[in-house]
């Protein structure tokens, strides 16, 4: 499809673990979003690429996660030794540049759960 | 940083009737943005506002950007059962780079 795709949908981990997350933007975007979604709560901002470098990580909540881009479309979203409070939904977003006027397209997202 | 409150949490409402609910920032905001999202999808755009005072329109739904650019509102008329769903309010930064949300209105539509 030409919208924003993340796979997996849902993903069920053992705490400990270490997972990945992964977005496909739309095609030609050149600004990557990764959000957070715990339940009850709006999206928390978490980094945003533009091209291939992290131009804001400042919302990832510790240095256990960590996001790449090498190629400048397909983002990682990585989680180490995974922790019950990571539980949430992964929202990924794109958009064709980065400012006020720029729509920014929200994929389905991954629910993560860690038991 | 940036807090956004919106109002009311949850609403329920009859079908065929209007709605409203509104958002409220400590700081200003420069740009409003509404946005909804249905169980087990991403927020979708439905209306963005770029200027204080702007009153904007799609179809059913209607937003002001509030004049001290530390409000906004979304109005939906005559409800229909789709219009269930969770609708957040959202301000980027001045970059435009990240975007703060709301805590949702989840609204409840009886047919």
């Amino acid at each position: 499809g030409a919208g924003v795709s993340q796979t997996p949908s849902n993903k069920v981990t053992e705490k400990g673990k270490y997972v990945e997350l992964r977005c496909d933007p739309i095609s030609g975007h050149t600004a990557l979003y990764w959000y957070r979604q715990s339940l009850g709560q709006g999206p928390e901002f978490l980094i945003y690429f533009q091209g291939t470098g992290a131009a804001d990580d400042s919302g990832l909540p510790n240095d256990r996660f960590f996001a790449v881009r090498p190629e400048g479309s397909v983002s990682t979203l990585k989680i180490q030794r995974t922790e019950r409070g990571d539980s949430a939904v992964y929202l990924c977003a794109s958009s064709l540049s980065v400012g006020v006027n720029t729509e920014a397209f929200f994929g389905q997202g991954t629910r993560l759960t860690v038991v | 940083g940036q807090q956004l409150n919106q109002s009311p949490q949850s609403m329920f409402i009859q079908e065929g009737e209007d709605v409203s609910m509104n958002c409220t920032s400590s700081s200003i905001f420069n740009t409003w943005l509404w946005y909804k999202q249905d169980p087990g999808e991403g927020p979708v755009l439905l209306i963005a506002l770029y200027k204080a005072g702007e009153l904007t329109s799609n179809g059913r739904l209607t937003a002001q950007f509030g004049i001290t650019r530390k409000d906004s509102f979304l109005n939906i008329s005559a409800s229909i059962p789709s219009d269930v769903g969770i609708y957040f309010c959202a301000g980027p930064e001045t970059s435009g780079s990240r975007l703060t949300f709301g805590e949702g209105t989840q609204l409840t539509v009886n047919p």
